[in-house]
C-alpha cells in the first residue's frame, strides 16, 4: 500500500499523560498536514510542512502540541499532558505542492 | 468568520438514482475546492477537485459543478450506489494549496 499511514489506529490514555502519532505521506509527496476531526464534524487544520519546514499552525495548536518533520518525509505529532477534550481522530494528509491532498486512515485518540 | 457549509445534513436516495450534495461557501477568494467521501473509521477520500476558472468538471460517475455567482459547490453521483453511502465533505482552499477548510459534512443513505 503506498498512501499516507498512520500509527497507530487508535490510541487510549489517561489525562495528563502524553502521546505521539506519526504519519508517514506518500512517497515523494513535499507537503504534510496533519487536521483534527471530531464525531460529527469537518476536519479541522492543524499544521503544514513543506519539506521539513513548519509553515503554517493553527491556533487550534495549543502550546501542549508539537509537530515535527525532521526529515522532510515521516513526520510526529505529540500532545503532552492530554486533556479530555484532545479526544479526537487525528488526520495525516500529503500533496505534492497546491494539489489534492490524501488523507491518511487516521488515529483515534480517547482520553479517559 | 468565513467558512464553508452544506445545505442538507441528511440525504436518502434509492439504488440508481441520481445523488446533489450541496454545498455554500462564503469566502469569494477561495480558488480551489474539493469533495471528499468519508467512511466510518476511515479516512476522507479524494473525490474530484475544481478550480475557480471552471465552472464544471466530469470525473467517474461524479460531477461537479461550481457557481461562483452564487457561492455554491455540487457534487453530483450519477447511478447511486450502495458503496456511495458514506459522509461527504465539500472543502475549500485558501491561500494557493494550504490548508483545507472543510464543512460540516453530508450524510448519504443509499436504500436498496
Amino acid at each position: 500500500d503506498t498512501g499516507v499511514s498512520q500509527d497507530p489506529r487508535h490510541k487510549i490514555t489517561k489525562r495528563g499523560q502524553n502521546v505521539t502519532f506519526r504519519c508517514d505521506p506518500i512517497s515523494e509527496h513535499n507537503r504534510l498536514y496533519w487536521y483534527r476531526q471530531t464525531l460529527g464534524q469537518g476536519p479541522e487544520f492543524l499544521t503544514y510542512f513543506q519539506n521539513e519546514a513548519q509553515l503554517e499552525k493553527s491556533r487550534l495548536l495549543s502550546d501542549r502540541f508539537s509537530a515535527e518533520r525532521p526529515k522532510g518525509s515521516f513526520s510526529t505529532l505529540e500532545i503532552q499532558r492530554t486533556e479530555q477534550g484532545d479526544s479526537a481522530m487525528y488526520l495525516c494528509a500529503s500533496s505534492v505542492g497546491q494539489s489534492e491532498q490524501y488523507f491518511g486512515p487516521g488515529t483515534r485518540l480517547t482520553v479517559t | 468568520g468565513e467558512s464553508v457549509g452544506l445545505h442538507l445534513p441528511t440525504l436518502s436516495v434509492q439504488e440508481g438514482d441520481n445523488s446533489i450534495i450541496n454545498c455554500a461557501y462564503s469566502n469569494s477568494a477561495s480558488d480551489y475546492f474539493i469533495w471528499y467521501k468519508q467512511e466510518s473509521g476511515k479516512g476522507p477520500q479524494f473525490i474530484i477537485d475544481i478550480r475557480s476558472n471552471m465552472d464544471k468538471r466530469q470525473g467517474q460517475r461524479v460531477t461537479v459543478l461550481l457557481n461562483k455567482t452564487v457561492k455554491h459547490l455540487s457534487l453530483q453521483i450519477a447511478a447511486t450506489q450502495p458503496g456511495d453511502s458514506a459522509v461527504y465533505f465539500c472543502a475549500e482552499n485558501m491561500e494557493y494549496g494550504n490548508k483545507l477548510v472543510f464543512g460540516a459534512g453530508t450524510i448519504l443513505r443509499v436504500k436498496s
